[in-house]
């Protein structure tokens, strides 16, 4: 596609369950991260891949948060057993792997955890 | 540590006012700096950047300098519109790959 990808667009699930969000990078951008934006906390950083790989997963707030990538294209964010401090909106973005090279932003998922 | 703060908003300007957004940054060495901007209803997008101390980064009127005195990148705009309303972000590069830390964001709402 042309640019990035999210989806759900939106998710409304039960505290205690669990949900995946899904990203489509754009194609060529080996270099994919996942941000959250919270009301008053601005954007946190989450997790960077490389391809498939995780070099940097020091954003992950605790260990029911994981991610993955297959192909060097998309990528999952499971988020189990959720709780209300996980509503948030969760941004995806893509680039080339050049250091201070533009990031593209998918239009994020937001989730509600009631 | 290595952070980004940016001037509380909300910034509420009438049409063709004068826009400041103050944004400074600590960090080990001189990072890039960059401003994305996010229209309502839109994804995260770059508005402008400078990769080294004294550049001025420009687009659609908007204007940033690296001020590595003053460890600071602000954004100004000389005449703002009402199709400016939108938050603004201040982030701060990384060194080694992409990874930008971002600032709070201020909302900007310009009324006609």
């Amino acid at each position: 596609g042309a640019g990035v990808s999210q989806s759900p667009s939106n998710k409304v699930t039960e505290k205690g369950k669990d949900v995946e969000l899904r990203c489509d990078p754009i194609s060529g951008h080996t270099a994919l991260y996942w941000y959250r934006q919270s009301l008053g906390q601005g954007l946190e950083f989450l997790i960077y891949f490389q391809g498939n790989s995780a070099p940097d997963k020091s954003g992950l707030p605790s260990d029911r948060f994981s991610a993955e990538r297959t192909g060097g294209s998309v990528s999952t964010l499971t988020i189990q057993r959720t709780q209300q401090e996980d509503s948030a909106v969760y941004l995806c973005a893509s680039s080339l792997p050049i250091v201070n090279e533009k990031l593209f932003f998918g239009s994020g998922t937001q989730l509600s955890v009631l | 540590g290595n952070s980004v703060t940016q001037m509380e908003g909300p910034v509420t300007l009438s049409e063709e006012a004068f826009l400041t957004i103050n944004c400074t940054y600590t960090a080990t060495g001189y990072p890039s700096l960059f401003w994305y901007v996010q229209y309502p209803g839109e994804g995260l997008q770059l508005l402008l950047k400078a990769t080294k101390a004294d550049d001025k980064g420009s687009n659609k009127g908007f204007e940033a300098t690296y001020r590595k005195e003053t460890t600071s990148f602000h954004l100004e705009k000389g005449s703002v519109q009402v199709s400016d309303s939108a938050v603004y972000f201040c982030a701060r590069g990384g060194t080694s790959y992409g990874k930008l830390t971002f600032g709070q964001g201020t909302i900007l709402t310009v009324h006609p």
